[in-house]
């Protein structure tokens, strides 16, 4: 079993929906990242977060750590958004082995 | 510079043939991780330096694939004798520490025919 589960695994919605993409995690982490990478295109830090909630213009991302959850929502959705968002973590064990990444959610905006 | 630089952006190379790819972190960034990213896939950790220490490698699938990092800031991945499950998007990510953020290349994209 992967130690990130992202889900869904692939969403397309219509432009100016609410997103939401989720991730779990099975390790005990020091933080988690979300990206975004773009066909044939480098990967971007959205957010780094350890607790609470972080917004970025329309990007909103929340993490529970009891829970071992987090979300990445999207408000006003826009076909610019479409991209491959992946959840990674960083472990709490204090090991070099950087992010695991989880596979990735595959997102489709249409106009 | 500016960002995290590799290359090549596109590699194609024959089977059994040896590549090396580039990656030039952002100036002073102490960590330095190369991931392995097949298609569809999640990247896959390969290797971790702090400046000039190759301080992981378990990542790496085979004794044909060697990194190196000489002077604690370019740093190189070499593949000897490809095959054809080599083929993937190599990404090099730097960090001034592990735990915060990381600055991400474009990739290399190697394709062994």
């Amino acid at each position: 079993k992967n130690e990130v589960e992202q889900s869904p695994q692939n969403l397309t919605a219509q432009e100016g929906e609410f997103i939401t993409i989720n991730c779990s995690y099975s390790v005990g982490i020091s933080a988690l990242h979300w990206l975004q990478q773009h066909p044939g295109g480098g990967i971007v830090s959205l957010f780094m977060l350890s607790s609470g909630k972080k917004k970025h213009g329309r990007l909103i991302a929340t993490i529970n750590i009891q829970e071992k959850h987090s979300s990445l929502h999207i408000t006003a959705s826009h076909p610019r958004d479409s991209a491959v968002y992946i959840c990674a973590v960083i472990g709490s064990g204090g090991g070099a082995d950087g992010l695991t990444f989880g596979k990735g959610t595959h997102l489709i905006i249409q106009p | 510079g500016a960002g995290v630089s590799q290359s090549p952006r596109y590699k194609v190379a024959k089977r059994g043939q040896d590549v090396a790819l580039r990656c030039d972190p952002i100036s002073g960034h102490v960590s330095l991780f190369w991931y392995q990213q097949a298609l569809g896939q999640g990247p896959e950790f390969l290797t971790y330096f702090q400046n000039e220490a190759q301080l992981d490698k378990s990542g790496l699938p085979s004794d044909r694939f060697f990194a190196e990092r000489p002077e604690g800031s370019v740093s190189t991945l070499k593949i000897q004798r490809t095959q054809q499950e080599d083929s993937a998007v190599y990404l090099c990510a730097s960090s001034s520490d592990r735990n915060y953020g990381y600055t991400f290349g474009s990739g290399t994209r190697l394709t062994v025919v």
